[in-house]
């Protein structure tokens, strides 16, 4: 099965620095691949998500790379705010048609922006 | 996106009382919908994928007998956990998917006594 290693497990970073998580997975197969954010005690949520027919997302201040070649992703969260800290998780999945399979996760980055 | 609601969020039992959870989709329908446990600052590990009007399918290492899930409709998938003991105390997080994006309930914290 799909095996997706997450780096760093804590990331520290100045309010208003940039935050890079990054991940790798392993089956070629994978095509989908979201993050997300859990803040403490609530469910994860969705914040940005790519597909493998493109090599770049941008949403605001938050941006997603994937290089099908290397196979890894990474996550790029610019001007942070103390309200982004939060653990952050990828995951990476194959998507036949509309039909999403099960999610892989990586174990999640604990993110947080010191005022 | 797509909204998932889970009940109850919290929930305190006795030992050996069964605890049933509820994972609703608000405005669209899941024909599958998964079931997730989170020990605290760990990642969501995947208990079974529950399939509306056939059974779930459990992962590897997680009683069946235990851990009861019915999908009796498109909106609606439960989670009970039968004879519950502390170690089952856990963060339980159902999602289900949407044209092709996966969205989380709440979770619900179980705390067994």
């Amino acid at each position: 099965g799909e095996n997706v290693e997450q780096h760093p497990s804590t990331l520290s970073v100045q309010e208003g620095d940039s935050a890079v998580i990054k991940c790798t997975y392993s089956d070629s197969a994978s095509n989908y691949f979201p993050w997300y954010k859990q803040e403490l005690g609530k469910g994860p949520q969705l914040i940005i998500d790519i597909r493998s027919n493109v090599g770049e997302k941008k949403d605001q201040r938050i941006a997603v790379t994937l290089n099908k070649t290397a196979k890894h992703f990474s996550l790029h969260i610019t001007e942070t705010q103390p309200e982004d800290s939060a653990v952050y998780f990828c995951a990476a999945t194959p998507v036949r048609g509309s039909t999403l399979g099960r999610l892989y996760f990586g174990r999640g980055t604990q993110l947080t922006v010191w005022p | 996106g797509a909204v998932v609601s889970q009940h109850p969020s919290r929930v305190i039992c006795k030992s050996g009382t069964s605890v049933k959870i509820e994972c609703r989709s608000l405005d669209f329908q899941a024909t599958t919908m998964f079931w997730y446990r989170q020990f605290p600052k760990k990642s969501l590990m995947l208990m079974a994928t529950s399939n509306e009007g056939s059974k779930a399918t459990y992962e590897q290492g997680v009683e069946k007998d235990k851990f009861l899930i019915n999908h009796a409709s498109l909106t609606l998938s439960t989670l009970t956990v039968t004879s519950a003991h502390p170690e089952d105390s856990s963060f339980y997080i159902c999602s289900a998917s949407d044209d092709g994006e996966l969205f989380f309930g709440e979770g619900s914290r179980l705390t067994v006594l």
